[in-house]
């Protein structure tokens, strides 16, 4: 079954609304969360390192302000999208790693945002 | 530079054939792990085969297996007897430090069409 849940699997938005994505690692505590973004027909760019009780760490050219990650819990980061534009029309993806099982790493259902 | 090279874009594959789907690396880690993933059109990532550096086997799951060279920082994934639902795109990833905390960073992909 499922180590890592997504939700939601899929939203629409209007330009200028602020989304939330939620991303839980089910039956274990993860204190680091991984985000990524895909766009259409390209691969999958870590976004930020969600970390547990301390601030996100950003990739370059990724706005921290637009995509704010709060890892309030050990089981449950998310990524809120502020104040969405069509350019940010994306599938976002996360990965919660476990630790002690290095020979794996699992992610989320993921979830597709489109902003109109 | 990449770390991660995909050279094929796209593959085609008879039904029940094998095929072979190319991925080389570029790390100056000495522990790492390599990871390939299934992405079907839902856009799930279905984590399909592990091989850590210090591994001296090939890995294999079922169909699955993994051709492991590393003085060629190779790690190439070849799925056997292919089935219409292996139809999907194909990612290749690396994990240096092979540390649970650390992401992983993918490959461009490969797209793979299985035909009847």
């Amino acid at each position: 079954g499922a180590v890592v849940s997504q939700h939601p699997s899929w939203v629409i938005c209007k330009s200028g609304t602020s989304v939330k994505i939620e991303c839980r690692s089910l039956d274990f505590q993860a204190t680091t969360m991984f985000w990524y973004r895909q766009f259409p027909k390209q691969s999958l760019m870590l976004m930020a390192t969600s970390n547990e009780g301390s601030k996100a760490t950003y990739e370059q050219g990724v706005e921290k302000d637009k995509f704010l990650i709060n890892h309030a819990s050990l089981t449950l980061s998310t990524l809120t999208v502020t104040s969405a534009h069509p350019e940010d029309s994306s599938f976002y993806i996360c990965s919660a790693p476990q630790i002690a099982r290095v020979t794996e790493a699992f992610f989320g259902q993921g979830t597709r945002l489109t902003v109109v | 530079a990449q770390k991660i090279t995909q050279t094929q874009p796209g593959m085609f594959v008879q039904e029940k054939e094998a095929v072979t789907l190319d991925c080389t690396y570029d790390t100056s880690d000495q522990s790492y792990g390599l990871f390939w993933y299934k992405q079907p059109s839902s856009g799930e990532m279905i984590f399909l085969i592990y091989q850590g550096s210090y591994d001296e086997q090939n890995a294999t799951e079922g169909r699955y297996s993994l051709n492991f060279q590393k003085a060629r920082k190779s790690a190439n994934l070849v799925i056997s007897a292919s089935q219409l639902g292996d139809s999907a795109m194909y990612f290749c990833a690396m994990r240096e430090r092979n540390s649970g905390n650390t992401p992983l960073v993918f490959g461009k992909g490969t797209r793979l069409s299985v035909i009847a």
